[in-house]
């Protein structure tokens, strides 16, 4: 069955550093998305992506944070300055669909320590 | 503001129970709902989408949907152990103005008792 995978599985950095996440959506989707988890919070939506472009963001996904898909299988989050509070899980999911009714497939996540 | 709520729990159930799980949500525009299970340190996993009002069954799985009292529920047959997880309700609250993003509640612990 396919599957989202993500790497690396855990990143430890330090305040300031950018990281780079990496995600392999499912191959046939076409809507891709990250979210995140901070420790016993809530998944929180950070951005979404179609057709190369970002489709919508939420107010967490400041100018810190970038998105691209640079080829046909990757999509990357990266944070350009890391802070202490980004610590978290980082969920990619994707979606055949958009709006209404896209049914949405997390991956594994990775997991950002910032010290 | 957008929201969706759920209790806490923990909630703890006997094997072989039925488990209520119970989700509101905020927006009545709301088109899309979905379950999904989270065990401790993983990542959800979809167990559950509805899109009408009624009921959807899915193996030991019914996910319960009323739009007009803005609540969508997931009822567990035949509890087993191996069920014991956060469960989390999501919905798309917006999806008119093109929003594909989906709102997380904070979950509710379920415990399986053997």
């Amino acid at each position: 069955e396919p599957e989202v995978t993500q790497t690396p599985s855990h990143q430890v950095t330090q305040m300031g550093q950018e990281v780079i996440l990496r995600c392999v959506p499912i191959s046939n989707h076409l809507y891709f998305y990250w979210y995140r988890q901070i420790l016993g919070q809530k998944v929180e939506f950070l951005v979404s992506f179609y057709n190369n472009e970002i489709s919508e963001k939420s107010e967490i996904f400041d100018d810190q944070f970038s998105v691209e898909r640079p080829d046909g299988s990757n999509f990357t989050l990266k944070i350009r300055s890391t802070k202490l509070e980004d610590s978290a899980m980082y969920f990619c999911a994707s979606s055949q669909q958009g709006q209404g009714r896209g049914e949405q497939y997390f991956g594994p996540g990775t997991r950002l320590t910032v010290t | 503001q957008k929201e969706v709520e759920q209790n806490s729990g923990p909630l703890s159930v006997p094997e072989g129970a039925i488990a209520s799980l119970n989700c509101t949500y905020s927006d009545r525009g709301s088109q899309s709902f979905f379950w999904y299970r989270q065990y401790s340190g993983k990542s959800p996993e979809l167990i559950m989408f509805i899109y009408s009002n009624g009921d959807k069954e899915d193996g030991r799985f019914t996910a319960q949907l009323n739009k007009a009292s803005q609540y969508v529920s997931l009822l567990i047959r035949d509890s087993q152990p191996s069920d014991s997880a956060t469960y989390l309700c999501a919905v798309n609250l917006n999806p008119g103005a093109g929003s594909y993003q989906l709102t997380f509640g904070k979950g509710t612990k379920l415990s399986v008792i053997p």
